[in-house]
């Protein structure tokens, strides 16, 4: 079984800072890594998508994919209060399609004006 | 922008009573799913739906759940006899292709309270 891990957190930022938030996969063939953004009581909202090694920018959110590590992190830029979410990594698992998501535990992050 | 839609949002039910979760997927979408999220714990994948049959499911998906696509719109989640433990939030979401690079956008849950 694939499995995702994250630092729970809260992770606390001053507005205006760089948010880091980290997640490592057990799965070395896993080949693409999703970002979802979920507030309090709310849905995932997907805000990342990365396949390839290196760095994904859209906006204010930059996506690094290290496979020789096994780690993917999101950088927030200019943090805002409206950041304030749980983030969550997820992974392609499970067998023939891929057809399911596996998600990490999330990690809260708490961007203080 | 499209989106993923559920109905209803909050469904209080007693303990052994059926319920049936609704869900529109995006209409472009091919592939459907079903996940939940305990108060506090992860999001969990319960099932996918493809071509109208189940693609894969988890330990969770027992005899007790099922899924339909009872017309061209709709997508459902049937739980026959609720227990307490299935009190949690649904997540209902779609994707327009299946394989390792889909991206699946989520509907804005339904909050199952089992009492």
């Amino acid at each position: 079984q694939k499995e995702v891990e994250q630092n729970s957190g809260p992770l606390s930022v001053p507005e205006g800072a760089i948010a880091s938030l980290n997640c490592t996969y057990s799965d070395r063939g896993s080949q693409s890594f999703f970002w979802y953004r979920q507030y309090s009581g709310k849905s995932p909202e997907l805000i990342m998508s990365i396949y390839s090694n290196g760095d994904k920018e859209d906006g204010r959110f930059t996506a690094q994919l290290n496979k020789a590590s096994q780690y993917v992190s999101l950088l927030i830029r200019d943090s805002q209060p409206s950041d304030s979410a749980t983030y969550l990594c997820a992974v392609p698992g499970g067998a023939g399609g891929y057809n399911k998501l596996i998600f990490g535990a999330g990690t809260r992050l708490a961007v203080h004006p | 922008e499209p989106e993923v839609t559920q109905t209803p949002s909050h469904q209080v039910t007693q303990m052994g009573q059926e319920v049936i979760l609704r869900c529109v997927p995006i209409s472009n979408h091919l592939y459907f799913y079903w996940y939940r999220q305990i108060l506090g714990q992860k999001v969990e994948f319960l099932v996918s739906f493809y071509n109208n049959e189940i693609s894969e499911k988890s330990e969770i998906f027992d005899d007790q759940f099922s899924v339909e696509r009872p017309d061209g719109s709709n997508f459902t989640l049937k739980i026959r006899s609720t227990k307490l433990e299935d009190s949690a939030m649904y997540f209902c979401a779609s994707s327009e292709y299946g394989g390792p690079n889909t991206e699946a956008f989520f509907g804005q849950g339904t909050r199952l309270t089992v009492v």
